[in-house]
């Protein structure tokens, strides 16, 4: 079956920290790769998404995610993180070919402190 | 514009009673899913429907559970005989078409199901 796995479920930073999450997806068909990002309270929201072309994609508020075939990953990254970059952030996959639904990581839990 | 409009934000429901949940998509968009987020599990699937029709239901428990996205109103997904594992956030999504050209979801804000 299916799967996306997200290596930490509880990351905390300071500010300006590096970040880096991790995602690793199942599949070994053609993919759809999204990041999506739930801040306290909120609904998700669409950071980024790959379908095809330039494996490095760039999304809202500074974000990038690297799709590295040979490895099933789609890591998200951000040089330099700050407090109000505190939230909950999912990895989700659709496959492209006959699969409708996107199935979702467990999702990781960033904290920064201020 | 609006967006994926979701109500109520939250229910409370006693033991044994029916929960419904409405999802109205984004203007444009005739794809819904809906989603079950527990605590550290992430969101599960649950249903896809189109206008009218239940395109996957995989992920919809086979009793007590029921989804519908009639020709006119919003989609509505409805627990029967809520237990105290229902207790969950439901998340809904629409995108303007599925399969090969997924763009992207757009979510509502939820309704947080509390069974007591």
């Amino acid at each position: 079956a299916q799967s996306v796995s997200q290596h930490n479920h509880h990351v905390i930073l300071s500010e300006a920290a590096s970040l880096e999450l991790g995602c690793n997806y199942s599949y070994g068909g053609t993919v759809n790769l999204f990041w999506y990002v739930q801040y306290p309270g909120q609904h998700l929201q669409l950071l980024l998404k790959y379908f095809s072309g330039d494996p490095l994609v760039k999304g809202i508020k500074g974000f990038e995610a690297e799709f590295i075939k040979s490895k099933f990953s789609f890591n998200l990254r951000k040089p330099s993180v700050q407090w109000s970059d505190t939230a909950e952030y999912f990895c989700a996959v659709t496959r492209n070919t006959g699969g409708f639904k996107t199935i979702f990581g467990a999702g990781t839990r960033l904290f920064v402190k201020a | 514009n609006a967006g994926v409009m979701q109500n109520p934000r939250h229910l409370v429901r006693r033991r044994g009673q029916e929960a419904r949940l409405r999802c109205s998509p984004m203007k444009g968009h005739s794809h819904v899913y809906w989603y079950r987020q527990l605590p550290e599990e992430g969101l599960k699937f649950m249903v896809y429907l189109q206008k009218e029709n239940i395109i996957d239901e995989s992920g919809m428990p086979k009793e007590r559970f029921s989804a519908e996205f009639p020709k006119e109103g919003p989609s509505i997904l409805r627990i029967q005989q809520v237990v105290r594992g229902d207790s969950a956030a439901y998340f809904c999504a629409s995108s303007p078409r599925g399969g090969n050209e997924d763009y992207g979801y757009t979510f509502g804000s939820g309704t947080r199901l509390t069974v007591v």
